[in-house]
């Protein structure tokens, strides 16, 4: 699975957006791209996934370029509770050998009044 | 409500008192592993099931076992545990084989001495 490369750090206000980045440049066609977060300690939380076109849902929005090799995870309007490691991760979907999710060191987002 | 459970969420045990941690889903999920979590490291998967009694390796095997008797149910097993196996540890599930959409238990935290 090709090796993603994230901030290991940002800041966020309150009500802004927060827009994390993640560098994929070794992706290859089948592979999509995922984004988890873990709040403190708890279990990681899926949150968005895609694999060439944007996507959004209730929590957030996917933005992949066009060469695929970076995206963007956007929170509209960050809140105190987003705060949390987001780690993004790519990874071929294999039928028959399960997903087995390769987590880097993520981004730490502190989202601050 | 749709959960991954796990029991203990905290334990503290000796060098080579065996131990189970549970780990059920009510989801009718077909795939479940098992991850471990330690700083610097990142999450590793340690086991993983596709299916009932259909279990499988995952990078950090060694020192555990696991089961797959039920669908909902996917024990830990440490036989003789040591105190490089004191860690976070969590349970995931997916609906289908090959799917990355993992929901996440709360968590095990264990400490060996």
């Amino acid at each position: 699975d090709a090796k993603t490369t994230q901030p290991p750090s940002m800041d966020c206000a309150e009500g802004r957006a927060a827009n994390l980045p993640c560098n994929h440049s070794t992706i290859s066609g089948n592979e999509y791209v995922y984004w988890y977060r873990q709040i403190h300690s708890q279990g990681p939380q899926y949150i968005i996934h895609g694999l060439k076109n944007n996507e959004t849902n209730e929590m957030a929005s996917l933005i992949i370029t066009e060469d695929r090799k970076s995206s963007t995870l956007i929170l509209p309007h960050a809140t105190l509770r987003d705060t949390a490691v987001y780690y993004c991760i790519v990874s071929r979907m294999i039928y028959n050998q399960g997903g087995k999710l390769i987590f880097g060191q993520g981004t730490e987002l502190s989202v601050k009044p | 409500e749709a959960q991954v459970t796990q029991n203990p969420r905290y334990l503290i045990t000796v060098t080579g008192k065996k131990l189970t941690v549970t780990c059920s889903q009510n989801m009718n999920h077909e795939y479940m592993s098992w991850y471990r979590q330690d700083p610097g490291l990142g999450l590793r998967q340690i086991y993983y099931s596709m299916n009932v009694e259909v279990t499988d390796k995952g990078d950090v095997p060694e020192g555990y076992k696991v089961s797959r008797k039920e669908k909902r149910n996917f024990p830990l097993i440490l036989e003789s545990p040591s105190p490089n196996q004191t860690s976070l540890y969590f349970c995931a599930s997916s609906l289908k084989r090959g799917s990355d959409t993992q929901y996440f238990g709360p968590g095990t935290r264990l400490t060996v001495l």
